[in-house]
């Protein structure tokens, strides 16, 4: 198995501009979740999608940014317009279902907002 | 509130030595733990977790992590320390009718030869 797939892994961008991160979930997986993770806040859960449909975007920090899942095997992840304090390292996760199943991480993009 | 506390921001040992992370917990209902690493540039790996029975649970790498109830706690320990240990453990607890995992700050753990 392919494991979770993120792209792009790195991201440098200016401020105000569109970033679009994507993630491709392991086959069979029905949760998939994005998070943030920096030095100050850490690992922080922005929004989680069962069977492709958001159930909790508590953590989604602002109308700035928005998540979508189209169908089972993709997901993106996009910031409208960037700012300087966005900067951090994405991650997305899938896992199939329930908080008792491992969730399993892509490599991160790690984006760099000037 | 659910939340899980990592005391120990930064752990030093020399490779041999035993090692304990330590990991405490608040949750309401019966909690789901889990320990995940992170070695630098790379998402998190799953070493164990605990959802009923022996209290003493195995993972990979020869990790081991001991859910105590009464102490609100799930440490992580190692007999012996390699160097390729050296990484940031994030202790997660989760459970009841959500997905939703809630991490702790995690800890880096430096490794002396």
């Amino acid at each position: 198995d392919a494991g979770v797939i993120q792209s792009p892994r790195h991201e440098v961008t200016e401020m105000g501009q569109e970033v679009t991160l994507r993630c491709k979930p392991i086959s069979g997986h029905n949760s998939l979740f994005w998070y943030r993770q920096t030095m100050m806040r850490g690992l922080e859960l922005l929004i989680y999608f069962n069977n492709n449909v958001p159930i909790d975007d508590s953590g989604m920090p602002e109308d700035r940014f928005s998540a979508k899942m189209p169908n089972a095997s993709f997901s993106t992840l996009k910031i409208q317009p960037s700012e300087p304090r966005d900067s951090a390292v994405y991650f997305c996760a899938s896992s199939r279902g329930t908080s008792k199943e491992t969730q399993y991480f892509g490599p991160g993009t790690r984006l760099l907002v000037l | 509130a659910q939340s899980v506390t990592q005391p120990d921001i930064h752990i030093t040992v020399s490779e041999g030595a035993s090692l304990e992370l330590r990991c405490n917990y608040s949750y309401g209902a019966t909690p789901y733990l889990f320990w995940y690493v992170q070695s630098p540039g790379q998402g998190l790996q799953l070493l164990l977790k605990y959802f009923s029975g022996d209290t003493l649970v195995q993972g990979i790498k020869g990790f081991e992590a001991e859910f105590k109830r009464s102490q609100s706690s799930f440490n992580l320990r190692k007999p012996s320390v390699h160097w390729s240990d050296a990484a940031e453990y994030f202790c997660a607890v989760g459970g009841g009718n959500t997905d939703k995992l809630i991490f702790g700050t995690g800890t880096r753990l430096q490794v002396f030869p």
